[in-house]
C-alpha cells in the first residue's frame, strides 16, 4: 500500500514569491493534516480536514497561508507571498479517524523542505 | 493550551542497553491516545506505540515499551536493547477528546543518539 506522498521533497525560493505543497493521503483516509516543523522542534499543526471540510484552522496564519482539499482526497497547501521565516518543513499527514483503539493513529509523507532566501 | 513536555533535549546510550524517554502531558480530557514517533534524519515519521488513556496495560511493540502512569499524566517511551539504528529524534504526541478532538500535539522532542 503506497504511503501518504508529498511534492516537492526540497523548494527554494526567494521572499515574496508564491509557492505550493501538495499531498497524496493514504487511499480511504478520511482525515489529512499538515504540520510546519521548525528546525530542531516538534510538528504544528497548521490545518486538519475531515473529508473536504476544514475543521481546525485556528494556527493557519490566514493572511498568506491558504489549503484546500478537492474531493476529500489529495490536498495543497500554498504560501504567497512567502517570507523568510516560513522556512520548515511541511508535514502532510493523514488518518483513518474510527472510534477504538489507535484512533487517529497518523501516517506522514516525507515532508517538503522549504528554504526562503 | 494542553501541553506536552519532553524534558530531555538529547539523551546517550550504549548499544544494547535499554533508555527511557520521558513524556508528560496537560489534558481535561476523560479520553484521549498517546503516541510516540521517531524521526530519523531522512526526515520520515515513524510511528512506534499507541497508549488509550482507558487501556489498563502498557503498550508493547516490540523492542518499545510505554510506561503509563495516569495520575502523573506520564508516558514514558522505553526502548530496551538498544540499536545504532535507533539514533533520531523521538516525539511524543497526544490526541484528546472534547474541543481538542482529532487533532494531534506533538512535544519538542528528544535526541536519542545510540553509541557503539
Amino acid at each position: 500500500e503506497a504511503g501518504v506522498v508529498q511534492s516537492p521533497r526540497y523548494k527554494i525560493i526567494e521572499k515574496k514569491q508564491p509557492v505550493a505543497f501538495w499531498c497524496n493521503p493514504i487511499s480511504g483516509h478520511n482525515t489529512l493534516y499538515w504540520y510546519r516543523q521548525n528546525l530542531g522542534q516538534g510538528p504544528e499543526l497548521l490545518i486538519r480536514y475531515e473529508n473536504e471540510e476544514a475543521v481546525d484552522d485556528s494556527q493557519l496564519p490566514k493572511d498568506r497561508f491558504s489549503a484546500e482539499r478537492l474531493k476529500g482526497v489529495d490536498s495543497t497547501l500554498k504560501i504567497q507571498p512567502a517570507e523568510l521565516g516560513d522556512s520548515a518543513v511541511y508535514l502532510c499527514a493523514s488518518s483513518l479517524t474510527l472510534l477504538g483503539a489507535r484512533a487517529f493513529e497518523a501516517f506522514f509523507g516525507q515532508g517538503t523542505r522549504l528554504t526562503v532566501v | 493550551a494542553q501541553k506536552i513536555t519532553q524534558t530531555q533535549p538529547g539523551m546517550f546510550v550504549q548499544e544494547k542497553e535499554a533508555v527511557t524517554l520521558d513524556c508528560t502531558y496537560d489534558t481535561s480530557d476523560q479520553s484521549y491516545g498517546l503516541f510516540w514517533y521517531k524521526q530519523p534524519s531522512s526526515g520520515e515519521m515513524i510511528f512506534l506505540i499507541y497508549q488509550g488513556s482507558y487501556d489498563e496495560q502498557n503498550a508493547t511493540e516490540g523492542r518499545y515499551s510505554l510506561n503509563f502512569q495516569k495520575a502523573r499524566k506520564s508516558a514514558n517511551l522505553v526502548i530496551s536493547a538498544s540499536q545504532l539504528g535507533d539514533s533520531a529524534m523521538y516525539f511524543c504526541a497526544r490526541v484528546g477528546g472534547g474541543t481538542s478532538y482529532g487533532k494531534l500535539t506533538f512535544g519538542q522532542g528528544t535526541i536519542l543518539t545510540v553509541h557503539p
